[in-house]
């Protein structure tokens, strides 16, 4: 069964530094997220990307924040000068409609 | 505003006891519910949904779900369950803005279950 992967794992970055999420939606799928889980908190959303433009985003997702599909397969995350406060488990996910979302297995971010 | 509250973060049982996961929404658009699954070290996988019809919604691995849009509730049930369920659970709503949607989450509820 089809899956969305996520690179890396686990990335640990010192805070000021940018870091890139990967992830790759499944194949057919058109509509494209990222959410994010603090310790402890709840999944919050932070940016829908549907037709190679962002549809919707968060009030978390300021300008530290832009999200690309370079190249029709992969979907990153990148945050240009990490804090603390962005250590938090981030997941993509992907869906052929509007409706169901496919979520990868999350990157696991540590701002030291 | 739109919003996802799970009653219990905790809650642990010993196997072939009944698990019930009470989950409540906020939110007047049309609504399209979600139970997630995680399990320790796995993704977010999707148990069961809602989008209309019969509220009663079975799921995978023998969890099922009842809409009750009265009390805005969407709570998860299992008549027996089994060690291997011990996860954490996610009641979700997905919002409409304009033609687009995301899925807003309650807190996770931890379920721990004992042999």
């Amino acid at each position: 069964e089809p899956e969305v992967t996520q690179t890396p794992s686990h990335q640990v970055t010192q805070m000021g530094q940018e870091v890139i999420l990967r992830c790759v939606p499944i194949s057919n799928h058109l509509y494209f997220y990222w959410y994010r889980q603090i310790l402890g908190q709840k999944v919050e959303f932070l940016v829908s990307f549907y037709n190679n433009e962002i549809s919707e985003k968060s009030e978390i997702f300021d300008d530290q924040f832009s999200v690309e599909r370079p190249d029709g397969s992969n979907f990153t995350l990148k945050i240009r000068s990490t804090k603390l406060e962005d250590s938090a488990m981030y997941f993509c996910a992907s869906s052929w409609t509007t409706y169901e979302q496919y979520f990868g297995p999350g990157t696991r971010l540590t701002v030291t | 505003a739109q919003s996802v509250s799970q009653h219990n973060h905790h809650v642990i049982l010993s196997e072939a006891a009944s698990l019930e996961l009470g989950c409540n929404y906020s939110y007047g658009g049309t609504v399209n519910l979600f139970w997630y699954v995680q399990y320790p070290g796995q993704h977010l996988q999707l148990l069961l949904k809602y989008f209309s019809g019969d509220p009663l919604v079975k799921g995978i691995k023998g969890f099922e779900a009842e809409f009750i849009k009265s009390k805005f509730s969407f709570n998860l049930r299992k008549p027996s369950v089994q060690w291997s369920d011990t996860a954490e659970y996610f009641c979700a709503v997905l919002v409409w803005d304009g033609g687009y949607n995301k899925l807003i989450f309650g807190a996770g509820t931890r379920l721990a279950v004992h042999p």
